[in-house]
C-alpha cells in the first residue's frame, strides 16, 4: 500500500531557529501533499495544500512567512517552520494523495508525524 | 463554529462492553471518512461511507451514514483495549479552495482491560 514518511519523527530547537519538516510519497507519485497541525488532545487541523510546481494554499489564519511550504518534486514537500517559537510547539503531520486503481477515488495516506519542541 | 460535531469527546470503558461514537453536521456531504489515531502516529483510516443509509462492517466496528448524508456513526461490539485511541471523523471541504480533510475535535476512547 501507499506509504508516506515523515522526517524528522521529532525535533527540539531554540526559539528563533528555524526547522524543517519533509514529507515523502515513498511509493507513489504526489501531486497534491496537505500539512496538518495537532495540539495536544485535539484534533488535525489543515494548514495547508501543498501543490507540486506551484504555491501552496494556506488556510485562513496561518501565516505563509512563518510556515513555508515548498513542492518541488511529485514525491517531497517540506514545511519549515521559520524563526520558531514556543507556541509553535505540536505536532505536525502531511498527508499525500494517491489515486486508487480500481475505482479511481483519491485516498489519503497520513505521515507518522513530527513532534516539533520549541525551547 | 465546527463543521464536524463529535460526541462524546473521551470515553471510557471496560474491556467486552459496546460502545457507539457519533459524528454530526448540518452540512450535507458526499463522503466521510473514520480515521483512528494512536498517540505519536498519524490517523489511519479505517472506512469511508459514500451512500446514505450505508452501513460497513469492519470485524467488530460498524459504520453507518445517515439517510441525509449529514451524520455518522461508529458502533464497536465487545471493545477490547487494542481499541484505544482517537477517532476522528473526517469529510472533504473545499471551504479555502483547497480540499483537504477537515476533521471533527475526535473522540478519545480508553478501553480499560
Amino acid at each position: 500500500g501507499a506509504v508516506v514518511s515523515q522526517h524528522p519523527s521529532w525535533v527540539i530547537c531554540k526559539s528563533g531557529t528555524s526547522v524543517k519538516i519533509e514529507c515523502r510519497s515513498l511509493d507513489f507519485q504526489a501531486t497534491t501533499m496537505f500539512w496538518y497541525r495537532q495540539f495536544p488532545k485535539q484534533s488535525l487541523m489543515l494548514m495547508a495544500t501543498s501543490n507540486e510546481g506551484s504555491k501552496a494554499t494556506y488556510e485562513q489564519g496561518v501565516e505563509k512567512d512563518k510556515f513555508l511550504i515548498n513542492h518541488a518534486s511529485l514525491t517531497l514537500s517540506t514545511l519549515t517552520v521559520t524563526s520558531a517559537h514556543p507556541e509553535d510547539s505540536s505536532f505536525y503531520i502531511c498527508s499525500a494523495r494517491s489515486l486508487t486503481g480500481s475505482t479511481g477515488a483519491n485516498v489519503l495516506t497520513f505521515g507518522a508525524g513530527s513532534r516539533l519542541t520549541v525551547l | 463554529t465546527q463543521l464536524l460535531e463529535q460526541s462524546p469527546q473521551f470515553l471510557s470503558i471496560q474491556e467486552g462492553e459496546n460502545l457507539t461514537v457519533y459524528c454530526n453536521s448540518s452540512s450535507v456531504f458526499s463522503s466521510l471518512q473514520w480515521y483512528r489515531q494512536e498517540p505519536g502516529e498519524g490517523p489511519v483510516l479505517l472506512v469511508t461511507v459514500v451512500t446514505g443509509g450505508e452501513v460497513k462492517k469492519l470485524k467488530r466496528l460498524t459504520f453507518q451514514f445517515g439517510d441525509a448524508r449529514k451524520d455518522s456513526s461508529l458502533h464497536i461490539t465487545a471493545a477490547q483495549p487494542g481499541d484505544t485511541g482517537l477517532y476522528l471523523c473526517a469529510v472533504v471541504y473545499s471551504g479555502g479552495g483547497a480540499d483537504g480533510l477537515t476533521f471533527g475535535k475526535g473522540t478519545h476512547l480508553i478501553i480499560q482491560p
